[in-house]
């Protein structure tokens, strides 16, 4: 079964606090992605992973940072947390570079920082 | 972003019209893929496209395969299970960062 698993679903925290995302897939899959989701501004990139510990920043990397130490598993990380980092976090993966290698999402997760 | 927008940004029909939407590339693309989010919000992949057309049940897409500035998506005889938030993602020449743009919202009404 083709999945990408995002943990958790919702999470609320308090502005400062350290914030874990997490990103799973079953899909052996080489490369994975982290967007936010902004009304108005559709999907942003953070940062993409082309494999184990190789990551590259997206658009818009400021105030995040990534871990991948296991192909299946890829995490965004929020070192003390923003207010402005309120926002849907989407994961994807997919088996190579560009379109097309079909991209699929996980659920995506509701982060709201207070 | 800045190089893919998408129009209208809202779009509301009743059953059984059909409609388009469209998305405008700032600079020449390589590809462009479609994609629809349901109310829950999930993503689901609908088309990709490197060049022509494809058609699959009443959605019918097309990519502007002479200039490559521009893609379509068509849908006849809207039903209620349409609705949702279609985006567009591109990927432009020499650069594999997939941009999106900012998304139409359908709305399906009886």
């Amino acid at each position: 079964d083709m999945k990408v698993t995002q943990m958790p679903r919702y999470l609320i925290k308090r502005m400062g606090e350290n914030v874990l995302l997490e990103c799973g897939q079953d899909m052996s899959h080489e490369t994975m992605y982290w967007y936010r989701q902004d009304p108005g501004l559709g999907l942003q990139l953070i940062y993409i992973s082309y494999d184990v510990d190789s990551n590259s920043e997206g658009d818009i990397p400021k105030g995040y940072r990534v871990s991948r130490k296991k192909r299946e598993h890829f995490s965004l990380i929020l070192d003390s947390a923003k207010t402005n980092q309120t926002s849907v976090y989407f994961c994807a993966s997919s088996s190579g570079l560009g379109l097309q290698n079909t991209l699929y999402f996980g659920a995506g997760t509701r982060l709201s920082v207070l | 972003g800045d190089q893919v927008e998408q129009s209208p940004s809202a779009l509301s029909l009743h059953e059984g019209t059909d409609s388009a939407l469209r998305c405008n590339f700032t600079t020449t693309m390589r590809s462009v893929q479609w994609f629809r989010q349901n109310s829950r919000g999930s993503l689901i992949s609908l088309f990709y496209l490197a060049s022509g057309t494809k058609e699959n049940g009443r959605l019918k897409s097309a990519f502007d395969s002479k200039e490559r500035r521009y893609s379509t998506l068509h849908i006849r005889d809207a039903q209620l299970e349409d609705s949702g938030t279609y985006f567009c993602a591109a990927e432009p020449y020499g650069n594999e960062k997939i941009t999106f743009g900012a998304g139409t919202k359908l709305t399906i009404k009886p």
